[in-house]
């Protein structure tokens, strides 16, 4: 049973550039949330994605926006980037219909901007 | 809003020690706690789920408890060994599957010494 698969695994961009960062759901999850991790710091919640629609969304700005598709991946997209986006980002899904469901995350995506 | 503290921040101890990292939370109106393992440069790793109400939950060495009246839980590792060497980290969630994203402390950096 595949777990909660990102990609890529890191990556380097330029200030101003734009990234996208993609995530497979664990097998039967039907819902995807994104984290920004940044060096020594807990994660902090940027969105939910449930059925294809943004659920609940933390203090980012709209610069950071995503995607989730029939299938339930998701990608998460940041325009115009800052130096100060420069953190792994992390994936986690669960099954929102099941209460107190065990959340699982993947193992992220190191962005580094330059 | 929900804020989630951790102490320490880092633990250094002998191995075959016996010992409990803390964790406290603002709003009681918690609606489960788990608690994740973090190896350098990794994602995250599910260790414990607690539901509201439950009091505790066991996994093997690891047992962890929640005290939703005093805002606390604790992670009590047995037997430490290096292996357990990792970062450690709590997070919180309002709602079932962390529907509005889970709130972590920044967790505690443990090293088991041989």
């Amino acid at each position: 049973d595949a777990g909660v698969t990102q990609s890529p695994t890191h990556l380097i961009k330029t200030r101003g550039q734009q990234v996208t960062l993609r995530c497979s759901p664990k097998s039967g999850h039907d819902t995807v949330s994104w984290y920004q991790q940044a060096l020594g710091q807990g994660p902090q919640f940027i969105f939910q994605y449930y059925e294809e629609e943004e659920r609940q969304r933390g203090n980012f700005p709209d610069r950071f926006s995503g995607h989730q598709f029939p299938n339930y991946s998701s990608e998460l997209n940041v325009n115009a980037l800052l130096l100060g986006d420069s953190a792994l980002y992390l994936c986690a899904s669960s099954f929102l219909s099941i209460s107190g469901n065990t959340i699982y995350f993947g193992e992220g995506s190191w962005l580094t901007v330059v | 809003k929900q804020e989630v503290t951790q102490i320490p921040a880092a633990l250094s101890v002998p191995e075959g020690e016996n010992l409990v990292l803390n964790c406290s939370f603002t709003d009681s109106a918690i609606y489960n706690l788990q608690w994740f393992r973090q190896d350098p440069g990794k994602g995250l790793t599910s260790l414990l789920l607690i539901q509201s109400s439950q009091r505790e939950q066991t996994s093997g060495r690891l047992n962890a408890s929640l005290d939703k009246s005093s805002g606390r839980s604790t992670l009590y590792i047995a037997a430490s060994q290096p292996g357990d060497s990792a970062t450690y980290l709590c997070a919180g969630a309002s709602q079932g599957g962390g529907a509005d994203g889970l709130t972590f402390g920044k967790g505690t950096h443990l090293i088991i010494q041989p």
